[in-house]
């Protein structure tokens, strides 16, 4: 079994600031990660996603996580956030023995608030 | 091409109530997974149709079903509603039985009175 842990529950910042949404996962097997991200009465977009391979991935929208094994740590950053990107960020994560990422543990979310 | 479709997009209903609701996913995706939205509970994985085959399942009671037809529109069923089962309902397709990306539908919020 997975499980996802994100430390803040909400996240105040200014626009034009960096910002960093924190995740934390444990399982006893490799997992896929994931960010997505949810708007006001709409369902959740995919930010990006690890798979393999390098472990700074890139996203949409200015967005960037790295995946560090030894902390089982995903963290979500973008380096200058706008307005727009005032939204909930949910973390997720999929066993990689079932050969699909169909089966997602989310995190209970971050409320990323993005003021003038 | 058009995104994941979940109709109805409210509904309320009463307590022993059920209620159906559906997803239509992505043109050509054959995969469609269902999960339960609520503020105490977060985002929580409900099952998973491929090719009209249950393929995972969460740890929901047996009051919550669902099913795939073979144009891959699935419905899932709530019977006896409780109230606890107010909640927003998300549907997701994938493209095919390993993939690795879910596109999400807007959600059927459903009610319970």
């Amino acid at each position: 079994a997975q499980s996802v842990t994100q430390l803040d529950s909400q996240v105040p910042v200014f626009e034009e600031a960096p910002v960093e949404l924190r995740c934390n996962y444990s399982s006893s097997v490799s997992v896929y990660l994931f960010w997505y991200v949810q708007y006001p009465n709409q369902g959740l977009q995919l930010l990006l996603k690890y798979l393999s391979g390098s472990t700074l991935v890139k996203g949409i929208n200015g967005f960037e996580a790295e995946f560090n094994k030894s902390q089982t740590s995903f963290h979500l950053r973008k380096p200058s956030v706008h307005i727009s990107d005032t939204a909930e960020y949910f973390c997720a994560v999929s066993d990689r023995s079932g050969g699909t990422a169909s089966k997602l543990t989310f995190g209970t979310g971050t409320r990323l608030q993005v003021t003038l | 091409k058009a995104g994941v479709t979940q109709t109805p997009r409210y509904l309320i209903k009463t307590r022993g109530q059920q209620v159906t609701l559906s997803c239509s996913p992505i043109s050509g995706h054959r995969s469609v997974s269902w999960y339960q939205q609520t503020p105490g509970q977060g985002l929580q994985f409900l099952f998973e149709y491929f090719s009209e085959t249950q393929r995972n399942k969460g740890n929901f009671p047996g009051r919550f079903s669902g099913r795939q037809f073979s144009n891959s529109r699935s419905e899932m069923n709530v019977s006896t509603l409780e109230l606890g089962d107010s909640a927003l309902y998300l549907c997701a397709s994938s493209l095919m039985g390993t993939s690795y990306e879910q596109y999400f539908g807007p959600g059927t919020r459903l009610t319970v009175t």
